[in-house]
């Protein structure tokens, strides 16, 4: 089934930067597109940015677009969503997620990593 | 870009009771949805894929169903397990949505 471990998050004042990653495993990780989605408190799921299996287009949400870089590393099944200029509003838990290519549904969910943005 | 509207947005119900949690996408995304169990402090889980394809472990009592633009995550007798946020997601195109989500509590 698989295993995806995010970690990066913490504390971060306004206007800073941070970079989320996720380790994956057990499943073929350079044939997956992969996904962020983020839940802010006592909000609902929100996706954040999609990068294909092979890094060669990527897509965000209009609310991070422009702040937010999401990359990955094939050779070190390693996923990455770069934070410039945080916000308030930024706060949440970010999870990673892996697509299945048959339906796009997200089948890998990570466990999460907590970013709060406060000064 | 696609919108999802998820009804209700909580409810509360007894084991044993039928639950019936409806998702409407506003524009057509033929069978490009999916269904999500949330439980706080946990990872979401993927029930259903493809608007009706219940995933390997998920417990027969979980039914999706719909198609178009509107769609229905069923519940045939609910367990004290089940209490937790269900999440629908269209997958038909970029940007992806969820749903707001619905809480589902245990009387």
């Amino acid at each position: 089934q698989g295993q995806l471990v995010e970690s990066g998050g913490g504390v971060v004042q306004p206007g800073r930067s941070l970079r989320l990653s996720c380790a994956a495993s057990g499943f073929t990780f350079r044939s997956s597109g992969m996904h962020w989605v983020r839940q802010a408190p006592g909000k609902g799921l929100e996706w954040v940015a999609i990068i294909l299996y092979d890094g060669s287009y990527q897509y965000y949400a209009d609310s991070v677009k422009g702040r937010f870089t999401i990359s990955r590393d094939n050779s070190k099944n390693t996923l990455f969503l770069q934070i410039h200029g945080v916000r308030p509003e930024d706060t949440a838990v970010y999870y990673c997620a892996k697509e299945t290519s048959k339906s796009g549904a997200f089948d890998v969910w990570g466990q999460g990593t907590m970013v709060t943005v406060s000064s | 870009d696609i919108q999802m509207t998820q009804s209700p947005f909580s409810m509360s119900a007894s084991v044993g009771d039928r639950v019936t949690i409806t998702c409407r996408a506003s524009q057509d995304i033929a069978n490009w949805l999916a269904w999500y169990q949330h439980k706080p402090g946990k990872a979401p889980q993927l029930l259903i894929s493809s608007a009706s394809d219940l995933q390997i472990g998920v417990p027969t009592r979980f039914s999706g169903s719909g198609s178009g633009t509107d769609f229905t995550l069923t519940i045939t007798s609910l367990q004290p397990e089940d209490s937790a946020t269900y999440y629908c997601q269209h997958a038909n195109a970029f940007p992806v949505a969820f749903g707001g989500g619905t809480k589902v509590h245990i009387k």
